[in-house]
């Protein structure tokens, strides 16, 4: 079976510009959070979606966004991009709210000039 | 705010020793411990897992420990092999969101020398 699969794999913007990030959850797996890793630490909680709806939101600017749609894959938005915006953004998909379990895609490189 | 700490940040082993990786949560409400395994180039892959009514789960060569009371839980690697080298993330769930976030510490490079 496939894993949680994201696109782009690399990413390279300019400050100011906006992005969208892409995501597919496992099969069958129907919540989707997003996830932020700079380099050198863990990764950071931004988003949790299940079900189209945010079930949490973790400490970022309104610049983040996030949506999930009906086949449950995700995208996650960020505006007016800033140099601290370059990271790996990783994606994790999940059986649902109430199951723990979060299984990682390989996530995609932004990188901010 | 929750926290999650992680020691030591770096480890270097003998093939075939053992390794052990500690944290510490803040959060006396998570009730759920994965660990991730990072390789270079890719994502976070989850090894193995224990809730808050479990105190120690194994799964071959890898084992984990929890202790509630001193809100702490280890990672054991017994016989580690080169292929073991990685780093190494421990999180807790986080109990104020709706959803199943979790918080990670800040990772423990592992080196094994053949």
């Amino acid at each position: 079976d496939a894993g949680v699969t994201q696109s782009p794999t690399h990413l390279i913007k300019t400050r100011g510009q906006q992005v969208t990030l892409r995501c597919s959850p496992i099969s069958g797996h129907k919540s989707v959070s997003w996830y932020q890793q700079v380099l050198g630490q863990g990764p950071q909680f931004i988003f949790q979606y299940y079900e189209k709806e945010e079930r949490g939101r973790g400490n970022f600017p309104d610049r983040f966004s996030a949506r999930q749609f009906p086949n449950y894959s995700s995208e996650l938005n960020v505006n007016a991009l800033l140099l601290g915006d370059s990271a790996l953004y990783l994606c994790a998909s999940g059986p649902g709210v109430g199951s723990y379990e979060q299984y990682f895609g390989p996530g995609t490189r932004l990188t901010v000039t | 705010g929750e926290n999650v700490e992680q020691h030591p940040s770096t480890l270097s082993v003998q093939e075939g020793d053992s390794a052990v990786i500690k944290c510490t949560y803040s959060d006396s409400a998570s009730n759920y411990f994965p660990w991730y395994k990072q390789e270079l180039g890719k994502g976070p892959q989850l090894i193995i897992d224990i809730r808050s009514n479990v105190g120690e789960k194994k799964d071959q060569r890898i084992a984990v420990t929890l202790n509630k009371t001193a809100k702490h839980f280890s990672l054991h690697i017994t016989e580690t092999q080169p292929e073991d080298s990685a780093v190494y993330f421990c999180a807790a769930s986080i109990s104020d969101q709706a959803g199943t976030a979790l918080i990670f510490g800040k990772g423990t490079t592992l080196s094994v020398s053949s």
